[in-house]
């Protein structure tokens, strides 16, 4: 079965820093990975996802995460954080064989003036 | 714009009183799912709908019932809503097929206090 695993529930950066969330994976298959942010008291938004084609891939507001199949690891980055970038972040493996998928813990971005 | 839509936003019931949550969407996906995320954690599917097939996840308390009458709506019934019921409830849908990559979609969440 897949699953996922964030490392840091909270990670803390000065506006203007790089950010940077890890994600590492376990699947015995190629995997579909997503990040999603939710911000306070809204829904999930997909950020961005690899579904095998390129490694590095960009989504939304300027993130990126670049897939590691040595390392098996899906990190997300951001070369310069902003305020609005405060969230708390999600990173997904998609469970072929439920046809669901797995959240990890989150990880918490908070952003400091 | 397609989208995943919720109603309502905020829901207050009393403890025991069944309550209803709605959800809708325009992007003509096959597969809608019902998540509850409690505070500083990660959603939890409770179940989802795949056409017309059910498909409850074996830890969901049989407090919780669903219903799609046709592919744009589906709903959340909570029976008799307990103190630990209160929590934030999301819709989502993904488009489901060989070549998919079956990405949900998720709704902006309706928020459940019990009383």
């Amino acid at each position: 079965a897949q699953s996922v695993t964030q490392l840091g529930s909270h990670v803390s950066v000065s506006e203007g820093a790089l950010v940077l969330l890890r994600c590492n994976y376990s699947s015995s298959v190629p995997p579909y990975l997503f990040w999603y942010v939710q911000y306070p008291n809204q829904g999930l938004q997909l950020l961005l996802k690899y579904t095998s084609a390129a490694t590095l891939v960009k989504g939304i507001n300027g993130f990126e995460a670049e897939f590691k199949k040595s390392e098996t690891s899906f990190h997300l980055t951001k070369p310069s954080a902003h305020m609005s970038d405060a969230a708390e972040y999600f990173c997904a493996v998609r469970d072929s064989s439920a046809s669901k998928i797995i959240f990890g813990s989150g990880t918490r971005l908070s952003i400091r003036p | 714009d397609a989208m995943v839509i919720q109603n309502p936003r905020y829901q207050v019931t009393q403890f025991g009183k069944p309550v209803t949550l709605s959800c809708s969407q325009t992007l003509n996906h096959n597969v809608m799912y019902w998540y509850q995320q409690k505070s500083s954690q990660a959603p939890k599917l409770l179940f989802h709908y795949y056409d017309k097939d059910f498909n409850n996840e074996a830890d969901t308390p049989d407090n919780f019932q669903s219903r799609r009458p046709n592919t744009s709506f589906c709903f959340l019934d909570i029976r008799s809503p307990g103190l630990g019921d209160a929590a934030m409830y999301l819709c989502a849908t993904s488009s489901r097929d060989s070549t998919s990559t079956d990405t949900q979609y998720f709704g902006p969440g309706t928020r459940l206090t019990v009383l």
